[in-house]
């Protein structure tokens, strides 16, 4: 079954760009619809987005504004990028894939998460 | 505050059947059988458990069900063991196209 692994910096300064990539065991990129979720200290589940191998992208409102979900050109990883954060963006982000090709709403395979935290 | 909202926590003992509660509005949890359950244990990952109100992914245990009854969804376990121990978390597809989270439930195993 696929595989997936967060990855980037572990710490970000305020007002900067938070960046993180997705790498995707299989081949199963080129379908399927790739999601980030977060979970900050002490909080719930959060969803911030997904983007459907097409190209499809749909952001919650919470964070339309500063985020950019893609895929990369090389078709093994995909990306969250959170414009200006704040300490509130402080939280362990998931990259997911949904369980069928053509529904996005089944979150079944979850990266390990990878905790970004937001500090001068 | 998150949008649907689960019980803050649960207990039972081992043998025993629990049930957690995830209410929403007509927008979400009642609009739509995209209702799904994760477990989270310290430090992992989520696990789908349930999705779309009452389906078990392959592998899960047939100890956990969901159900729905108007804008309230639920997840029963039933024999608890002390491997259920978790915080679990519902979440819905919405009219606006995104996805919602109750606050999670933290279930104790006496």
């Amino acid at each position: 079954q696929v595989q997936l692994r967060e990855s980037g910096p572990g710490l970000v300064r305020p007002s900067e760009t938070l960046s993180l990539s997705c790498s995707v065991s299989d081949d199963s990129i080129t379908s399927y619809y790739w999601n980030w979720f977060r979970q900050p200290p002490g909080k719930s589940l959060e969803w911030i987005g997904y983007i459907f191998y097409t190209g499809i992208t749909n952001y919650h409102p919470s964070f339309r504004s500063r985020v950019t979900i893609s895929i990369d050109s090389s078709k093994t990883h995909f990306s969250l990028s959170l414009t200006s954060v704040t300490a509130a963006d402080t939280a362990v982000y998931y990259c997911v894939r949904s369980l069928w090709r053509d529904n996005p709403q089944v979150f079944q395979y979850w990266g390990q998460g990878t905790l970004v935290s937001v500090s001068s | 505050q998150s949008a649907l909202t689960q019980p803050t926590s649960v207990s039972g003992s081992p043998g025993q059947s629990i049930t957690i509660s995830c209410t929403g509005t007509g927008s979400d949890v009642g609009g739509y059988n995209f209702v799904s359950w994760f477990q989270k244990h310290p430090g992992k990952a989520p696990k789908l458990i349930i999705y779309e109100v009452i389906n078990r992914p392959s592998g899960v245990s047939s100890r956990f069900s969901g159900s729905k009854s108007g804008n309230t969804a639920s997840l029963t376990i039933s024999g608890l063991q002390a491997e259920d121990e978790a915080d679990y978390y519902c979440s819905s597809y919405t009219t606006s196209s995104t996805f919602e989270f109750g606050g999670g439930t933290r279930l104790t195993v006496l």
